[in-house]
């Protein structure tokens, strides 16, 4: 049972690109987590998705930002012009049913130059 | 917003000896969890606490949880150098969809 995939592992985009972070989660899971960690930092919330729907949004930027879950295919968080404060570790999450333990994957770590 | 708290920030210790780190909250919870990551990589669920317990035990691990202090602790006993890793708090409350996380103790074991 192949756990939480997050790809690329590693993203470099210039300032004003975009930036696509892709999250497959668990077989099984339909609640997905999108989180941002600074170094040395904890986790930043970002936002929670289930299959095709965004449930709570309020730790992303209302600009910018934007994250999906469609019914087939990996969950997508969108970053457009990307500026050098973006630069993170973005960690997606899995879980079975709400409110239960998560599954990390890996995490993208986003280098703006 | 974050509302744990692990203290300390920062602890290093000898290889076998007990490493124990703290997390304080603010609001009511329903339950409280325990992490760990490595350098680089995601993190990893280690134990759930739920607020009507004292006390589990999880293999080398122990948490506690103080309601009324609105404070639990991690304790890993006999500590190896694959413990080096950062650990970090989260808790879930009564109508949060997220979990809100500490800041994290980093933990490093001199062997």
């Amino acid at each position: 049972n192949a756990g939480v995939m997050q790809n690329p592992r590693h993203l470099v985009r210039r300032r004003g690109q975009e930036a696509r972070l892709r999250c497959s989660p668990m077989k099984g899971h339909s609640h997905v987590y999108w989180y941002r960690q600074l170094p040395e930092e904890g986790l930043k919330f970002m936002v929670y998705l289930q299959k095709e729907n965004i449930i709570d949004e309020s730790g992303m930027p209302k600009e910018r930002f934007s994250a999906e879950f469609p019914k087939e295919g990996p969950s997508i968080l969108r970053i457009q012009q990307v500026v050098r404060g973006d630069s993170a570790a973005y960690f997606c999450a899995s879980s079975r049913r709400q409110k239960e333990k998560l599954f990390f994957g890996s995490g993208t770590q986003l280098s703006v130059l | 917003s974050q509302q744990g708290e692990e203290d300390p920030q920062a602890l290093s210790i000898q290889e076998g000896e007990n490493a124990t780190m703290n997390c304080s909250y603010k609001t009511s919870i329903n339950n409280l969890q325990w992490y760990r990551q490595n350098s680089g990589r995601g993190l990893v669920h280690l134990i759930l606490i739920r607020s009507n317990e004292r006390e589990k035990h999880s293999g080398r691990l122990r948490v506690t949880l103080d309601t009324s202090k609105k404070s639990s602790s991690l304790l890993i006993t006999a500590s190896r150098a694959a413990d080096t890793a950062s650990y970090f708090c989260a808790t879930e409350g009564d109508s949060n969809y997220q979990l809100i996380w500490g800041a994290g103790t980093k933990l490093i074991i001199k062997p």
